[in-house]
Order: C-alpha cells, then sequence, then structure tokens
C-alpha cells in the first residue's frame, strides 16, 4: 500500500536558518505529492503540491521537488521566520475505489526562535 | 480562504455515552467528505469517505455502526461516536472537497473518561 515517511520533529532552528524536512513515499502509480501545513489550533492548510515527476512546488518562500528516482519530496525553506513555527505534513494522493484520497506522514513540528 | 468549521473543538465524555461531531463548510459546497482520525505523534488516519446524501465508505478497521457518518447537505457533516470507550480518544478531524480542492476541519479533541 502507500505509505509517506518524515522525520521526527521537533525540528529546532533559530530565525533565517536554513530548513530542511526530509519526505519520502511509497506507492503505485504516479501520485501527486502535498506538503500542507498546521498552525495551531487551525486546520490543516495546503501548503504547496506538485503533480508529476521534476516538478517543484512552492510558496511562502518554501519549495519542493518532486523526485521520482529517490521517490522523495524534501521540503526547503532558505531562511525561516518565527511565524513558520507549525506542524509539516507530507501527503500523496491516490485514487482509491474512485476516490481520490490523501495518504499523511506523521507530521514534523518546526519550532522556531528569534 | 475556504472556512471550515467544527464544533465542539473540545469534548470530554463519559464511557458509553455518545459524541456527535458537526463539520460545516461555510463558504464552499462539499461533494465529498472525509473523515480522519489522529493519535498523538501519529499520522492522519482515513476512516471514512461521503458523497452528499449517499452512506459512507468505510476504512478496513473502521466500524461503520460505531462511527455513525451522515453527509445530509453539501455545507453539513456530522460523525457520531457511539457508546464511546476510552480507546476512541483522539482527534477527528473533518476535510471537505469542493471541485478537486481537499479543505480541513480546525479538528475536535475527544476524551472518553
Amino acid at each position: 500500500g502507500n505509505s509517506v515517511t518524515q522525520m521526527e520533529g521537533p525540528v529546532t532552528l533559530s530565525e533565517e536558518a536554513f530548513l530542511t524536512i526530509n519526505c519520502t513515499y511509497t506507492a503505485t502509480g504516479y501520485p501527486s505529492l502535498f506538503w500542507y501545513v498546521q498552525y495551531p489550533g487551525e486546520g490543516l492548510q495546503l501548503l504547496l503540491k506538485a503533480t508529476k515527476a521534476d516538478d517543484k512546488g512552492s510558496n511562502k518562500g518554501f519549495e519542493a521537488t518532486y523526485r521520482k528516482e529517490t521517490t522523495s519530496f524534501h521540503l526547503e525553506k532558505g531562511s525561516v521566520q518565527v511565524s513558520d513555527s507549525a506542524v509539516y505534513f507530507c501527503a500523496l494522493s491516490s485514487v482509491n475505489s474512485g476516490y481520490s484520497t490523501l495518504t499523511f506522514g506523521k507530521g514534523t513540528m518546526l519550532l522556531v526562535s528569534p | 480562504g475556504a472556512v471550515v468549521s467544527q464544533h465542539p473543538s473540545r469534548v470530554i465524555c463519559k464511557s458509553g455515552t455518545s459524541v456527535k461531531i458537526e463539520c460545516r463548510s461555510l463558504d464552499f459546497q462539499a461533494t465529498t467528505m472525509f473523515w480522519y482520525r489522529q493519535f498523538p505523534k501519529q499520522s492522519l488516519m482515513l476512516m471514512a469517505t461521503s458523497n452528499e446524501g449517499s452512506k459512507a465508505t468505510y476504512e478496513q478497521g473502521v466500524e461503520k455502526d460505531k462511527f455513525l457518518i451522515n453527509h445530509a447537505s453539501l455545507t453539513l457533516s456530522t460523525l457520531t461516536v457511539t457508546s464511546a470507550h476510552p480507546e476512541d480518544s483522539s482527534f477527528y478531524i473533518c476535510s471537505p472537497r469542493s471541485i478537486d480542492t481537499q479543505y480541513f476541519g480546525p479538528g475536535t479533541r475527544l476524551t472518553v473518561l
């Protein structure tokens, strides 16, 4: 079956540090890949996505590239801010019984200090 | 962006009672509703999928008679945990989908004593 593995947190960084959160996946076919972010007390929000190999998703300074050869979709940001503190979920979508469903990783908490 | 509300945000109940969780899409119509459960330090696990006016499709291992899902309208879905037990304590998240975009509610923390 499909699965998503992402690095365990929390990841603790100082403001303006470089961020990498690793994500690898196992899936049949050609899934789309996503990063979601969950701020405290809020629902998950789509951060970025990529739908095919070598696509790069980007948003708010975050980037991730769909690497089919390494089955990875690592999240990066060149300079994090305190406001980036949140839980980040890597996910893939697949079609199951006619529905497109999401499979999530366990989430990685990011804590950014001033 | 789209707004999804869940009510209540937190609930504590006694073992054996039933709890209803409401999920509303406030500014769009949800043709499909997903319900997830999240245990501490675990990923979101899909419980069931429902289309408006149809019976829900449950994932393997999820008891349909215990977790009753109603998707009576395009803006409201409910999840009822019947005869709750301590092992049902978890974080429940609804996720309505409109066309090709999936949104998420803020979640409901259920604690069963």
